[in-house]
Parts: structure tokens; C-alpha cells; sequence
């Protein structure tokens, strides 16, 4: 079993649409959490750290269940700039910061 | 640009020739990291330095593999006697390395290597 794990898609969605990720991750002492978007060809960027508390940032909602180790990504109103790889990233101390990347799910966002 | 910058972008060798990378990190950031990403897959972590130690090294970088950050600062990673398989976009990535920070990295637009 991997320890990140994400549907690879590609989700192909409508312009306007509400999408949603989901990533699995084993380690149960992972403490940190990020999502990162990757443009074809290109470098990862963050797009928003995970809290505890779940957080938002405009259409971006990111959740985290410790329970059942997983951390979500909603994207709300989706545009067509939306269209990407997303990342799912954890990170726990025992690793001695080194972050575990899941595979990507690509995102299609059709007008 | 004071972001992670990394030099060459596109290169292409052919097999059995050696190559070299070099990354700038974000100039207050101590840590510096390599990955590995080909098509379809998240990026495959190398090795990391803690200023000029290097503290890791992933169990799946053979020995043509070096890195070496010698003044703490810019990084180099060589890969000697290249085979079709290096071929890949290689990330360099700078942080804090702090737990306030949450250890946020921020990656350079990577080099692309084409191994002939």
C-alpha cells in the first residue's frame, strides 16, 4: 500500500461545477498536510496548507479527518484555470520532515 | 526572482555521459532538497541538506548519483554514467525546516533530462 494515495483521474468536470478530492494516507503520526497544484510541464506549487480545523481560501476548501486519514480538496465554481494536477503532500516528524507526495489527480475543467 | 531557481532547464545527453545540475535555493532557507518526477507520478524524493549536511539520501539513488551543497548555499546534483532511465524532470526545492512553518517547500521549475 502507498503511503499517500490519490484517484488519478482525470476528472472531467464542467466549468461552473463543485469538485472534490480525497487522499489516504497510512501514517498515522503525520502531522502536516498540503495541497499542491502542478500545471503540465511544470514545477508544483502550494496551493494551501491543511488545518486541523479545516480551512478555506475563496473557492478552496481543504478538510482533514485524522480519524480516517484522509484529507480533502473542494474547489467550488470551478474555472477553467482550475484545470491542473493536484498533489496531495504529508508530512510527518518521524520522517524527519521528509514529505510523501501521492501520485496527482488531474483535473479537467471543460467549458 | 528570489524564488528557487535551477540550472539547466532542458538537457540532453546521451547514455553514458555524465551531467550536472545546479540549484540557487531561497537565499534564508537552510534546507534544500532534490526530487525526481517522471510523467503520471508525484515527485520521488532524493536527498535533503540541512545547510551544507546532507541529512538523507533515498535508499533508491543508486551511486552515480551525488549531491553536494558545500557552502550551505547553491546545490549540485551529478549524475554519472547516465542510462535511459535518469530520464526525468529533476525539482529542487528550498525550506525553513521549521515546525512553525509547517515545512512549506517551494520548488525551482525543475531540469529536464533527456537521455538518449
Amino acid at each position: 500500500r502507498k503511503e499517500v494515495e490519490q484517484d488519478p483521474g482525470p476528472f472531467n468536470v464542467p466549468e461552473g461545477a463543485t469538485v472534490a478530492f480525497n487522499c489516504t494516507y497510512s501514517n498515522s503520526a503525520s502531522q502536516s498536510f498540503f495541497w499542491y497544484r502542478q500545471d503540465c510541464r511544470k514545477e508544483p506549487k502550494l496551493l494551501m496548507s491543511v488545518y486541523s480545523s479545516g480551512n478555506e481560501d475563496g473557492r478552496f476548501t481543504a478538510q482533514l479527518n485524522r480519524a480516517s486519514q484522509y484529507i480533502s480538496l473542494l474547489i467550488r465554481d470551478s474555472k477553467l484555470s482550475d484545470s491542473a494536477t493536484y498533489l496531495c503532500v504529508v508530512n510527518s516528524w518521524d520522517s524527519n520532515y521528509q514529505l510523501i507526495w501521492g501520485a496527482g489527480t488531474k483535473l479537467i475543467i471543460k467549458p | 526572482d528570489t524564488g528557487v531557481s535551477q540550472d539547466p532547464r532542458h538537457k540532453i545527453t546521451k547514455r553514458g555521459q555524465n551531467v550536472t545540475f545546479r540549484c540557487d535555493p531561497i537565499s534564508e532557507h537552510n534546507r534544500l532538497y532534490w526530487y525526481r518526477q517522471t510523467l503520471g507520478q508525484g515527485p520521488e524524493f532524493l536527498t535533503y541538506f540541512q545547510n551544507e549536511a546532507q541529512l538523507e539520501k533515498s535508499r533508491l539513488l543508486s551511486d552515480r548519483f551525488s549531491a553536494e551543497r558545500p557552502k550551505g548555499s547553491f546545490s549540485t546534483l551529478e549524475i554519472q554514467r547516465t542510462e535511459q532511465g535518469d530520464s526525468a524532470m529533476y525539482l529542487c526545492a528550498s525550506s525553513l525546516g521549521s515546525r512553525d512553518s509547517g515545512n512549506t517547500i517551494y520548488f525551482g521549475e525543475g531540469s529536464w533530462l533527456t537521455v538518449v
